[in-house]
């Protein structure tokens, strides 16, 4: 089993829908989540933290399910310039020890006229 | 805040020859620096940490004689790729962890170099 799992996609959407990805990690010790943006060709790019209570900026909000191991990202009233691949990323680390990132694979998002 | 920068962002050599990489932080003091490597359509994956004024530690798989890596001050890590054959062509990322941040704290990417070997 992958430590970050994402479903690869691509999901296809029109202008203003609202799309959801998820991401599952099989570490259960994992301390914190992240959610990045990854356009074509470029680094990735922080685009929210997860945080256990959820949380949202603008159009985006983040849950996390420990007991689940599952974390999600919502998008609504998709733009055009949504267009990107979203990546999954658990950190491993733990006070003390250094930062571990894990990443999943990516999810793509094509949002479309 | 919190820029990486990463040079050069595309290189093209020859089989055999030796390419570096470099990643300073900007604006910010980085103890703690990241080179991940990602291939098309997959993953970013860790190759090694490095941390200022220590050696280098490389995920299992990674040849630290190869991809050397050297940290010698706190805002510039390099990554030499030696003797650079076609498979070592791929996208190599480094990132870098402010110093006194938290573990847990995001992590900031430099640009990107794309690597190809002829």
């Amino acid at each position: 089993r992958k430590e970050v799992e994402q479903d690869p996609g691509p999901f296809n959407v029109p202008e203003g829908a609202t799309v959801a990805f998820n991401c599952t990690y099989s570490n259960s010790a994992s301390q914190s989540f992240f959610w990045y943006r990854q356009d074509c060709r470029k680094e990735p790019k922080l685009l929210m933290s997860v945080y256990s209570s959820g949380n949202e900026d603008g159009r985006f909000t983040a849950q996390l399910n420990r007991a689940s191991q599952y974390i999600s990202l919502l998008i609504r009233d998709s733009k055009l310039s949504d267009s990107a691949t979203y990546l999954c990323v658990v950190n491993e680390g733990r006070a003390g020890t250094a930062s571990k990132l894990t990443f999943g694979t990516g999810t793509r998002l094509q949002v479309t006229l | 805040g919190a820029v990486v920068s990463q040079h050069p962002s595309r290189v093209i050599c020859k089989s055999g020859t030796s390419v570096k990489i470099e990643c300073r932080s900007l604006d910010f003091q980085a103890t703690t620096m990241f080179w991940y490597r990602q291939f098309p359509k997959q993953s970013l994956m860790l190759m090694a940490t490095s941390n200022e004024g220590s050696k280098a530690t490389y995920e299992q798989g990674v040849e630290k004689d190869k991809f050397l890596i050297n940290h010698a001050s706190l805002t510039l890590s390099t990554l030499t790729v030696t003797s650079a054959h076609p498979e070592d062509s791929s996208f190599y990322i480094c990132s870098a962890l402010q110093q006194g941040s938290s573990y847990n704290s995001p992590l900031h990417f430099g640009n990107g170099t794309r690597l190809t070997v002829t």
